[in-house]
C-alpha cells in the first residue's frame, strides 16, 4: 500500500537541532519531499533527495534516507523562531502520483 | 510573479449550496491538482489534470467536480456542499511529473466553511 507517516507534533528551544522523521512503505519512490507550510500560507518545497541518494545537505538542513527501513528523517540546524511552520514529507511514485504524510507542527521556544 | 493563484480565499456556503473555486497558473505547467487539508490528516488528493481538456479522480472525489478547459485554469466545483467538506483547499501546479523533480507550487489556499 501507499502510505507516509509522520508524528504530528515537535517542541524545541530556539538554538538546538530539530528531527522530523517520516516513514514510508513504497519502495518504489522516485524522490522523497520535505514540504514546509507557514501559518496562512500554502507549501513550499524547503529540499527533496533522489532515491539512489542516501543524504543531502543544504546549508542548515540535512536529510537522511534510510531505504532499508523506508525511513526519511529531516534534520534542521540551529533551529530558530522563524522555522516554526508544519513539514510534510511527501513521496513520488513512478506513476507520477504524491503521497503527503499528515505533516510535523515545529513549534520553536525562545 | 502571480505564480499559482486561487479565488476566492474565503467562502461561507449553506448546505446544498454549490459554488465552484477557481485555479489559475501563469507557469505553463501541464499538471494541476485539488487538495484538501484537514487536521490531522495532511493533504488529501481530490482531482488531478495532466492536461488541457483532462481530468482524473484522486483519493477524494465524491462530491467534487472539476474542469481544465483552458491549460492554466483547473475549476472545483461543488454541485451541493455538505458540512464534511469544510475545509482548506490548495491548488497546485507542476512541469510534469516524472520528468524533473516533480516539484508542486502550491497556491494560497481556499477557506470553505459549510453550515
Amino acid at each position: 500500500g501507499e502510505d507516509v507517516e509522520q508524528s504530528l507534533f515537535l517542541s524545541v528551544r530556539e538554538g538546538d537541532s530539530s528531527v522530523i522523521n517520516c516513514t514510508y512503505t513504497d519502495s518504489s519512490s522516485t524522490y522523497l519531499y520535505w514540504y514546509k507550510q507557514e501559518p496562512g500560507a500554502g507549501l513550499q518545497l524547503l529540499t527533496y533527495i533522489f532515491s539512489n541518494m542516501d543524504m543531502k545537505q543544504d546549508q542548515r538542513l540535512t536529510v537522511l534516507l534510510n531505504k532499508k527501513d523506508k525511513h526519511l528523517s529531516l534534520r534542521i540546524a540551529d533551529t530558530q523562531t522563524g522555522d516554526s511552520a508544519i513539514y510534510f514529507c511527501a513521496e513520488t511514485l513512478p506513476t507520477g502520483k504524491l503521497i503527503f504524510g499528515q505533516g510535523t507542527t515545529l513549534q520553536v521556544k525562545p | 510573479n502571480a505564480g499559482v493563484t486561487q479565488t476566492p480565499k474565503f467562502r461561507v456556503l449553506k448546505t446544498g449550496q454549490s459554488m465552484t473555486l477557481l485555479c489559475a497558473q501563469d507557469m505553463n505547467h501541464e499538471y494541476m491538482y485539488w487538495y484538501r487539508q484537514d487536521p490531522g490528516m495532511g493533504l488529501r488528493l481530490i482531482h488531478y489534470s495532466v492536461g488541457e481538456g483532462t481530468t482524473a479522480k484522486g483519493e477524494v472525489p465524491d462530491g467534487y467536480n472539476v474542469s481544465r478547459l483552458k491549460k492554466q485554469n483547473f475549476l472545483l466545483g461543488l454541485e451541493s456542499a455538505a458540512p464534511s467538506q469544510t475545509s482548506v483547499y490548495f491548488c497546485a501546479s507542476s512541469l510534469q511529473t516524472g520528468a524533473d523533480t516533480g516539484e508542486l507550487f502550491f497556491g494560497e489556499g481556499s477557506r470553505l466553511t459549510v453550515l
